[in-house]
């Protein structure tokens, strides 16, 4: 078990750039979740998938935001015309099934 | 909609005092509870998790909880802590005859004295 991989683990851009960020799941998990972190908050739900398959998308996840799972493994995450609002850290998890998600380092995104 | 509270913030304990961190969630349904803890620098882990069965769970390093279903709550106990406990700790709350999304709470953050 490597456990759950995030890249970059921080970024750094200027508000009004594109910025993809990539999670490497537990090879065997076929589902894999994004979440976004804000100071003193708790992770908020962005998306999942089954597989390849994008089950659900939270309000949160404006049409700035996409993500992708095209061969059911790694994901990317892409947010475009990035806002101030946009920094935060970007957390990946994944799972077996109903079994518990494993999470991993997060990106973090800073916003200039 | 699920939701998730937690009562404290920020806790600060000394070194073999007693814990009890408060977690109320909210969802009239069946639900999946878990703490998860971020100790610094370190990513989520999970501490322990409740799905069904006996509502008292242990979990790792001396935790448990204790699932109420009349009160809606899963408090997150342990009797004597210890400086390497300070960490942050998130409840959290899945309604899997809805989705398969996890809510979580804001976080406490439990600081412990040496």
């Amino acid at each position: 078990d490597t456990g759950v991989s995030q890249n970059p683990r921080h970024k750094i851009t200027k508000r009004g750039q594109n910025v993809t960020f990539r999670c490497d799941p537990i090879s065997e998990h076929n589902r894999l979740y994004w979440y976004r972190q804000t100071l003193g908050q708790g992770p908020e739900f962005l998306t999942y998938f089954q597989n390849e398959a994008q089950l659900e998308k939270s309000r949160l996840l404006s049409d700035r935001f996409s993500a992708e799972r095209p061969k059911g493994s790694f994901s990317t995450l892409e947010i475009q015309r990035t806002e101030q609002g946009d920094s935060a850290m970007y957390l990946c998890a994944s799972s077996l099934g109903y079994q518990p998600q494993h999470f991993g380092d997060g990106t973090r995104l800073s916003i200039l | 909609a699920q939701s998730v509270s937690q009562h404290n913030h920020h806790v600060i304990l000394s070194e073999a005092a007693s814990l009890e961190l408060g977690c109320n969630y909210s969802y009239g349904g069946t639900v999946n509870l878990f703490w998860y803890v971020q100790y610094p620098g370190q990513h989520l882990q999970l501490l322990l998790k409740y799905f069904s069965g006996d509502p008292l769970v242990k979990g790792i390093k001396g935790f448990e909880a204790e699932f109420i279903k009349s009160k809606f709550s899963f408090n997150l106990r342990k009797p004597s802590v210890q400086w390497s406990d300070t960490a942050e700790y998130f409840c959290a709350v899945k309604a899997p005859d809805r989705d398969d999304k996890i809510i979580f709470g804001k976080g406490t953050r439990l600081h412990i004295l040496p």
